[in-house]
């Protein structure tokens, strides 16, 4: 079974300043990694994916996160946030050999951004 | 940009009845799934499904509650006989295959037992 941490459930920054939000994640198995953002009122939202190869994954607005196999971390990363980023952001994995594709979700992160 | 739809946005329902949620899959995909999300909590897994049968079901998923492909569009959630705890929002994803193909997830449905 799996099992993701997000150590952080809120995290305060100021606009234009770059945040860090943090996953770890537990499994016996080879995973697929993802981290979604939740607006209010609204669904989960893909960010990004690590699937295979490079590390370091590009996603939409201007998000990006890198797999660390050793630490077992995939944490998301932005230069310079707005304040439209302020959101709910969920890590999640899925098995690679799981033919159905089962997430595992996080606890989740309250990016809160001020002016 | 084609999205998942999940109907009604809030139901409200009194404890012991019977509730469907509703939702409409990205045309082009084939599996289709549940979660939900008690509020302040992580967001569960409850069911897949597929090729007209259930895939796999978590432990949450028990005999009140049932999922249904009744035509080519709808996907639904019902369940039978609700409790106090189940009182959450119910997500619906589709996803155009399995494997590392990323699940679409709709709004979802809030879904508040009395």
């Amino acid at each position: 079974a799996q099992s993701v941490t997000q150590l952080d459930s809120q995290v305060p920054v100021f606009e234009e300043a770059p945040v860090e939000l943090r996953c770890n994640y537990s499994s016996s198995v080879s995973v697929y990694l993802f981290w979604y953002v939740q607006y209010p009122n609204q669904g989960l939202q893909l960010l990004l994916k690590y699937l295979s190869g490079s590390t370091l994954v590009k996603g939409i607005n201007g998000f990006e996160a890198e797999f660390n196999k050793s630490q077992t971390s995939f944490h998301l990363r932005k230069p310079s946030v707005h304040i439209s980023d302020t959101a709910e952001y969920f890590c999640a994995v899925s098995e690679v050999n799981t033919g159905f594709q089962k997430l595992v979700f996080g606890t989740g992160t309250r990016l809160l951004v001020s002016p | 940009e084609p999205e998942v739809t999940q109907t009604p946005s809030h139901q409200v329902t009194q404890m012991g009845q019977e509730v469907i949620l509703r939702c409409v899959p990205i045309s082009n995909h084939l599996y289709f799934y549940w979660y939900r999300q008690i509020l302040g909590q992580k967001v569960e897994f409850l069911v897949s499904f597929y090729n007209n049968e259930i895939s796999e079901k978590s432990e949450i998923f028990d005999d009140q509650f049932s999922v249904e492909r009744p035509d080519g569009s709808n996907f639904t959630l019902k369940i039978r006989s609700t409790k106090l705890e189940d009182s959450a929002m119910y997500f619906c994803a589709s996803s155009v295959r399995r494997g590392n193909q990323p699940q679409h997830f709709g709004d979802g449905t809030r879904l508040s037992i009395l």
